[in-house]
């Protein structure tokens, strides 16, 4: 079975910190890998997305650094807020579609004031 | 509507009863995608839809569930003879073509089988 393994399971941050998420596949047939933002009661919204072509990939205070090699890639917050705790997942799909997109299980990311 | 509608937003019901679950893409959206997300995990593929085709059934976790979509917009998921692990939120997600993954996702319907 595929799979996307996420690390940490929960964090919390103090305000104005760096959060740091990690994941790490195992099907190099993945292309895509896209992070999820989920807020209690809400469904996910997509946050970010990256292709294995870019070892980098910035939008605001959100990064995603990648590594092939490594078949690892993780989701940095920069100067991270009160606004930003939120569920986040991981995930990877192949041919960018949603059809054999992956989830990682989350991390529950707390920005304490 | 401006987002993805599921309806209703939460269901309890008995054991063994069949529960239909409700989701109103976002309008001219042709991928229509249904997962399950159990208490504290990830989220689960269930099916997808292309049009009103299903291509890809392989998520549906036994032969008591199935799902349908008419006139490329609402879609529903059908649980036959409810079982206790079937308790969870079971999320609806669209996006413009199959070659993209979810934007948004619907709030979902927590289903809870007492």
């Amino acid at each position: 079975q595929q799979q996307v393994k996420q690390s940490p399971q929960s964090l919390i941050v103090q305000k104005g910190g760096i959060s740091i998420i990690n994941c790490a596949y195992e099907n190099t047939a993945f292309d895509y890998f896209p992070w999820y933002q989920q807020f209690p009661g809400k469904g996910p919204a997509l946050l970010i997305a990256i292709r294995p072509d870019v070892s980098e990939k910035k939008e605001g205070r959100f990064t995603i650094s990648f590594n092939k090699s490594a078949k690892q890639f993780s989701l940095h917050i920069m100067d991270s807020q009160p606004g930003d705790s939120a569920t986040y997942f991981c995930a990877a799909s192949m041919g960018g579609g949603a059809d054999g997109l992956t989830f990682g299980k989350g991390t529950h990311l707390i920005i304490q004031p | 509507g401006a987002g993805v509608s599921q309806s209703p937003s939460n269901k309890v019901t008995e054991k063994g009863k069949d529960v239909e679950l409700r989701c109103d893409p976002i309008s001219g959206h042709t991928a229509l995608y249904w997962y399950r997300q159990r208490l504290g995990q990830g989220l689960e593929f269930l099916i997808y839809f292309q049009g009103n085709s299903a291509p890809d059934k392989s998520g549906l976790p036994s032969d008591r569930f199935s799902a349908e979509r008419t006139g490329e917009s609402v879609s529903t998921l059908t649980i036959q003879r409810t079982q206790q692990e079937d308790s969870a939120v079971y999320l609806c997600a669209s996006s413009l073509w199959d070659t993209q993954v979810p934007q948004h996702f619907g709030d979902g319907t927590r289903l809870s089988i007492l």
